[in-house]
């Protein structure tokens, strides 16, 4: 099971970041993203496509809609700069834990 | 709640390295523990589980035959080791806990610092 994502998407402070993931059947699916800032280990941003942990700021936002899941990053600031992933678990697989490519976000 | 992992590690081709995972802040034995690797600038990968009750656990297959997930419920660590290990085997391995208590099929959250093992003779 494959999960696309862009691998790099460019955004200048203040203005919006909208991050793809893109499967079979995501819908059907429960989908959660994740920020790596460079040198650290990820850190979950939204879980069960659109639900936010505490501590994380409203201008992450989640939704899914057909076969993409979107990560949105609403007035960008500079410290948002990492690489994104989606994930998704798919049972019927011998990899079912599965990542997004990933996608790197830069702030202009 | 939080992960702490061993340090990096310097090994030899075809030498053995364990990696451990001590988890405080919460009952270790009701969430499943979850092992992720990082290439040097590449994605993630998810690579097994492990349950701290009841010690089941899974590999990928490509893993299978090289690699062994167990814990110590009495200090509350769990640890991967890896054999036989190859210059493919250099990354970041991280574990993160499963979101929900008993479920294996949710978000990771949280993740330890990571441990970067590093194979060259």
């Amino acid at each position: 099971y494959v999960l696309t994502q862009p691998p790099s998407l460019s955004v200048a402070p203040g203005q919006t970041a909208k991050i793809t993931c893109g499967g079979n059947n995501i819908e059907t699916k429960n989908v959660h993203w994740y920020q790596q800032r460079p040198g650290q280990a990820p850190a979950l941003v939204v879980y069960d496509e659109t639900d936010r942990p505490s501590g994380v700021p409203e201008r992450f936002s989640g939704s899914i809609a057909g076969n993409t899941a979107t990560l949105t990053i609403s007035r960008v600031e500079v410290g948002d700069e990492a690489d994104y992933y989606c994930q998704v678990w798919h049972n019927s697989s011998p990899h079912p834990g599965v990542f997004g490519t990933g996608t790197k976000v830069t702030v202009l | 709640v939080s992960l702490v992992q061993s340090g990096a590690e310097v090994v030899k081709p075809g030498a053995s390295v364990k990696v451990s995972c001590k988890a405080s802040g919460y009952i270790f034995s009701e969430f499943y523990l979850n092992w992720v690797r990082q290439a040097p600038g590449q994605g993630l990968e998810w690579i097994g589980w492990i349950n701290p009750r009841s010690g089941g656990r899974y590999l990928i297959p490509t893993l299978q035959d090289r690699a062994t997930l167990t814990r110590d419920t009495s200090i509350n660590t769990a640890y991967i080791e890896l054999t036989n290990v190859t210059s493919g085997d250099t990354a970041s391995y991280y574990c993160a806990r499963s979101g929900k208590g008993g479920l294996l099929e949710t978000w990771f959250d949280p993740w330890g610092q990571g441990t970067l093992v590093t194979v060259s003779s």
